[in-house]
């Protein structure tokens, strides 16, 4: 099993839209978790972090369920610029990160 | 302010030859990473240093694979007898100590095997 699964798409939607992506991780240990963007042959950037109490941020909204070893990002009121690989990312309790292959999602006019 | 910066952008060599990779961090960051990312896949950890000492190089593939970071600020990432199989995006990343979750990516050396 990989430590951190993701459905790889494409999401297709429509501008507007609200769109879900979960992430499962293997390692019971991990101590903090993320989610970063990367866009087309460009560097990742974090976009937020994801704790048990979940958080939000504008239209994206970051949820994680330790018990299932679970980790979900919606974001609402879908922008074409929001058209990106969405990377799910776990520190496993040391200092590395271990990146999920990402989820791309596109979004069209 | 300077972000994280990589050069060569890209660079292409044939098989068989040594390469080396440079990442300029973000001044004052103490942790250094770097990470290799193939097509379709995301960033992969090879080493991370804090300071001037490799904390942890477990996820380097093989000893052809070799960074050094001699002053604790730029670090050279250098891989000898370059494979096919070696080309990816190779990222380096820094952040301002080991224990945040917020690693900032330079924007990587495009490296082709041929």
């Amino acid at each position: 099993r990989k430590e951190v699964e993701q459905d790889p798409g494409p999401f297709n939607v429509p501008e507007g839209a609200t769109v879900a992506f979960n992430c499962t991780y293997s390692n019971s240990a991990s101590q903090s978790f993320f989610w970063y963007r990367q866009d087309c042959r460009k560097e990742p950037k974090l976009l937020m972090s994801v704790y048990s109490s979940g958080n939000e941020d504008g239209r994206f909204t970051a949820q994680l369920n330790r018990a299932s070893q679970y980790i979900s990002l919606l974001i609402r009121d879908s922008k074409l610029s929001d058209s990106a690989t969405y990377l799910c990312v776990v520190n496993p309790g040391y200092s590395t990160l271990t990146f999920g292959k990402g989820t791309m999602l596109l979004v069209s006019p | 302010g300077a972000g994280v910066s990589q050069t060569p952008s890209n660079k292409v060599t044939e098989k068989g030859k040594y390469v080396e990779l440079r990442c300029d961090p973000i001044s004052g960051h103490t942790a250094l990473y770097w990470y290799r990312q193939s097509l379709g896949q995301g960033p992969e950890f090879l080493i991370y240093f804090q300071g001037t000492g490799a904390a942890d190089d477990s996820g380097l593939p093989n000893d052809r694979f070799f960074a050094v970071r001699p002053e604790g600020s730029v670090s050279t990432l250098k891989i000898q007898r370059t494979e096919r199989g070696d080309s990816a995006v190779y990222l380096c990343a820094s952040s301002s100590g080991p224990e945040t979750g917020t690693q900032y990516f330079g924007p990587g050396t495009r490296l082709l095997v041929l």
